[in-house]
């Protein structure tokens, strides 16, 4: 089955404790993505990958690290997390063949970190 | 820059009641139009979309008509019922420039049996 596994899916930590979000997709696609969801805000990205070892920020990358050093899998790294960055978070998955592609997302299912 | 604006939420309709869930969009380029759902406590999952102007895109009992002139985005079903409620993203997505899509706030729908 095609999709994107994100985990963990819930979690609670304290101010400073590294924590990291992984995030995996078995369909080969080239683009990876994540976005953070807060109400009134809709989604807003923070970082995203249009290949292995090509990564670039999105809206708003501060506070947040990614890696892309395999195709598949593209951890989000919160390497001092604080409050302000309570919030559902989204893996998405896309393929990037020039001229194919359409823009369709692929989206895990969540992962709501709460930081206190 | 681009950008995507949807009416607030949230609506409230009976079941089999008219939806329509408004969508305008601003780009510099030519954008393809998604409309994606989110049910309670799951992810995105892509409703319908449209890639040209006056395309209509269809799915579940959904329509929305790419609408260059307007720059709009409308979705619409005849019908609802109970399980359409969900929150509504309205997102485009440039062909150029890093792959970017832009979602607009969401729209939650509320149908009361």
């Amino acid at each position: 089955e095609a999709q994107v596994t994100q985990n963990p899916r819930y979690l609670i930590t304290v101010t400073g404790k590294k924590l990291t979000v992984t995030c995996s997709q078995n369909m080969n696609h080239e683009y990876m993505s994540w976005y953070r969801q807060d109400p009134g805000l809709g989604l807003r990205q923070i970082y995203y990958s249009m290949n292995v070892e090509v990564t670039d920020k999105g809206d708003v990358p501060e506070g947040y690290k990614v890696s892309r050093k395999e195709k598949r899998n593209f951890p989000l790294i919160l390497e001092s997390p604080s409050p302000n960055q309570t919030s559902l978070y989204f893996c998405a998955s896309s393929s990037g063949r020039s001229g194919s592609r359409t823009g369709e997302l692929f989206f895990g299912e969540g992962s709501r970190l709460t930081v206190l | 820059g681009d950008s995507v604006t949807q009416m607030e939420g949230p609506v409230t309709l009976s079941e089999e009641a008219f939806l329509t869930i408004n969508c305008t969009y601003t780009a510099t380029g030519y954008p393809s139009l998604f409309w994606y759902v989110q049910y309670p406590g799951e992810g995105l999952q892509l409703l319908l979309k449209a890639t040209k102007a006056d395309d209509k895109g269809s799915n579940k009992g959904f329509e929305a008509t790419y609408r260059k002139e307007t720059t709009s985005f409308h979705l619409e079903k005849g019908s609802v019922q109970v399980s359409d409620s969900a929150v509504y993203f309205c997102a485009l997505s440039e062909r150029t420039g890093g792959f970017k899509t832009i979602f607009g706030a969401g729209t939650r729908l509320f149908v009361k049996a």
